[in-house]
């Protein structure tokens, strides 16, 4: 299986400012016949199920606000909320679907500061 | 817009058969792209996908769990369907079945998730 990294485990940030979420698959996840990154990234709030934040590792769901950005390739990809909103508190999670089984990072939890 | 739901026992007993169904509304689980997948997440913890089955009904499993999983559809009920035996306490977790697009795991909908918890 791949295993999905992320770090750091939680962080700290204060409104307004910038969060970084970093993941790193214990493989290659681009796949090289359509130059396709095989990454997702999800939201989780308490008591809620995952929502679909990017896929493709950059391509942004409908709806998801442009303080969001999904970036990296190969192995090691970044989440970046560039101004950090109240109701972004919430556990992050990476996901790759290159092969099956698909695999989840362990989550990063986000709080303000 | 399409909304999942998952129904089924919340207490299963060790040693049986875990069951669980999601059904799907405002749109049909035949047509388009998709793949229909189960997740769960004990408490605290993180997500494991278990297995999806696609709009023919070809299924793909968790080699973890493979030998215990059986997912099916059921078209006319606008279903799918999550069977797991042999169960045990490591299996209490809250379960999620969930949409696959473009015929992968990019999971775009969600059911709220049901509790299943074995114990005896």
């Amino acid at each position: 299986d791949i295993v999905m990294t992320q770090s750091p485990d939680s962080l700290a940030v204060s409104l307004g400012e910038r969060a970084t979420i970093n993941c790193k698959s214990s493989q290659s996840v681009l796949y090289s016949s359509n130059n396709k990154n095989y990454l997702t990234w999800y939201q989780q709030k308490p008591g809620q199920p995952p929502k679909l934040l990017f896929y493709w590792a950059s391509t942004r769901e409908s709806g998801v606000p442009d303080r969001f950005t999904g970036s990296g390739s190969g192995t090691d990809f970044t989440l970046t909320i560039s101004s950090l909103q109240a109701e972004d508190v919430a556990v992050y999670y990476c996901q790759h679907y290159y092969d099956t089984p698909p695999t989840f990072g362990g989550g990063t939890k986000v709080e303000i500061k | 817009q399409v909304l999942l739901q998952e129904s089924g026992p919340g207490l299963v007993k060790p040693s049986q058969t875990l069951s669980l169904s999601c059904s799907v509304s405002g749109g049909s689980i035949s047509s388009g792209d998709y793949y229909w997948s189960w997740i769960r997440q004990p408490a605290g913890k993180g997500l494991e996908w278990i297995g999806r089955i696609s709009t023919t009904g070809s299924t793909s499993y968790n080699p973890s769990l493979r030998s215990r999983v059986t997912i099916s559809v059921d078209s006319s009920k606008n279903q799918f369907s999550l069977k797991l035996s042999s169960v045990t306490a490591a299996d209490t977790a809250v379960y999620y079945c969930a949409r696959g697009k473009e015929m992968s795991t990019i999971l775009d909908c969600w059911g709220q998730g049901t509790l299943v918890t074995v114990s005896s």
